[in-house]
């Protein structure tokens, strides 16, 4: 079992609102990523960090932010939540050489 | 560019029968190949994975194999059950560049009993 985490697990919320979902590992990962995933669907990268200070945009265009101030934390924020961004967001961590591990992800409802 | 794509996005196996998942990937540079399992509502779980100096790779029930000739990638499952029933993803890491991993699109793997 992977040691990482993700809060909340579920969240419905307002159009307009602002939203952090949160992420931490204890396994000491440099390496830290965020996805985002329809249901039955590929995954796709929005965000990545390489360790403390470093933060990546990925692959998918993305209205949300990130910080990684301190190794074990990665925050994923979305300003002003839209019903476009009703989706899974799962974020993973991985050490050099290693395969990513995933937290088990939050569902969210943008109304 | 690079891409990770899997030949079927469903596959069906009688329960206890073997599976087999395949997949192809494009960029010859990836030196590391996962397999992840992703139930319901879950995240990605790790499976197994293997590194290009290897042809295959054994685990408990499963077997990963890589042909690097034709840059395919295949996940055998022996004796299927039902809480085998999942997405499955391949995914790589190229050597060069960032470093991302790359992922196909799916497979779900439906068991009947």
């Amino acid at each position: 079992e992977a040691d990482i985490y993700q809060t909340p697990r579920y969240l419905v919320i307002g159009t307009g609102k602002k939203i952090t979902l949160e992420c931490s590992q204890t396994m000491g990962h440099d390496k830290m990523y965020w996805y985002q995933q329809d249901p039955g669907m590929e995954l796709h990268l929005i965000h990545y960090s390489y360790g403390v200070n470093s933060t990546e945009k990925g692959d998918l265009s993305s209205e949300s932010t990130v910080s990684r101030i301190r190794t074990e934390h990665f925050p994923l924020t979305l300003e002003s939540a839209r019903p476009s961004h009703t989706s899974q967001y799962l974020c993973a961590s991985r050490r050099g050489g290693t395969a990513q591990y995933f937290g088990p992800g939050t569902r969210l409802l943008v109304l | 560019g690079e891409s990770v794509g899997l030949h079927l996005p469903t596959l069906s196996v009688q329960e206890g029968d073997n599976s087999i998942i395949n997949c192809a990937y494009s960029n010859s540079a990836s030196d590391y190949f996962i397999w992840y399992k992703q139930e319901s509502g879950k995240g990605p779980q790790f499976i197994i994975d293997i590194r290009s100096n290897m042809d295959k790779r054994q685990g408990q029930r499963v077997t990963v194999l890589l042909n690097k000739t034709v840059k395919h990638l295949s996940l055998q499952i022996a004796a299927t059950q039902p809480g085998d029933s999942a997405v499955y993803f391949c995914a790589e890491i190229p050597t060069q560049g960032a470093q991302k991993l790359v992922f196909g699109q799916g497979t779900r793997l439906t068991i009947n009993p």
